[in-house]
């Protein structure tokens, strides 16, 4: 049963627009969300992320939304550059159980010239 | 410190034999995990240490799976008797906070 889902493996934007990445959960005991970028042959970097309590949080061209009561959450990077280009894990975490994330399985964001 | 490391990071092994990563987290870190994560999936959380105590383990790690962190220090993943199922790459990350983790570049797994 996968907690967090991203339903888009994949994701093709033009460099300058905005890349909306989405992802929903299941679990209501969730608080807190965190976006990790990954390279290839490299671990994942973390992002941004948002605790249960706010419903944007904005770092440079990285912004979070969170909507509670739709159970989902996008990362909208803008102006995408090709640096950009890589995956993208949602990832949630329920910080007054413990301290595990749980993965989406990822979007691979291809920013094309 | 340059951040979380992790030797080897490749290993081929045949299957049956045993296998032992080692992480070197951020110094300061208390906190350290570890994650399995396979072809299309996303990091899939195996274990976690505060300090030198085990605090929890998933399901996901079998008892061919044993991890230690003597003083709180570096950690060892070791599988024993290794199946083909086990190919993946180990992630280890380590945090000060249950905010942020870092993550180690990972060692790739392929039991042959």
């Amino acid at each position: 049963d996968q907690q967090v889902k991203q339903n888009s493996p994949s994701l093709s934007v033009q460099e300058g627009r905005i890349s909306i990445l989405n992802c929903d959960y299941t679990n209501s005991m969730f608080d807190y969300f965190l976006w990790y970028k990954k390279y290839p042959a490299e671990g994942p970097t973390f992002l941004i992320s948002i605790s249960s309590i706010k419903d944007k949080n904005e770092d440079g061209r990285f912004t979070v939304f969170l909507n509670k009561s739709a159970k989902h959450l996008s990362l909208h990077i803008v102006p995408s550059q090709p640096g950009d280009s890589a995956v993208y894990f949602c990832a949630a975490s329920a910080l007054n159980r413990d301290d595990k994330i749980i993965f989406g399985k990822g979007t691979r964001l291809h920013i094309l010239p | 410190d340059t951040g979380v490391s992790q030797d080897p990071r490749h290993k081929i092994t045949k299957r049956g034999q045993n296998v032992t990563f080692r992480c070197d987290p951020i110094s300061e870190h208390n906190r350290l995990y570890w994650y399995r994560q396979t072809l299309g999936q996303g990091p899939e959380f195996l274990t976690y240490f505060q300090n030198e105590a085990q605090l929890e383990k998933s399901r996901l790690l079998s008892d061919r799976f044993s991890a230690e962190r003597p003083k709180g220090s570096f950690s060892t993943l070791e599988i024993q008797r290794t199946e083909q199922g086990d190919s993946a790459m180990y992630l280890c990350a380590s945090s000060l906070s249950p905010y942020e983790q870092y993550f180690g570049p990972g060692t790739r797994l392929t039991v042959t």
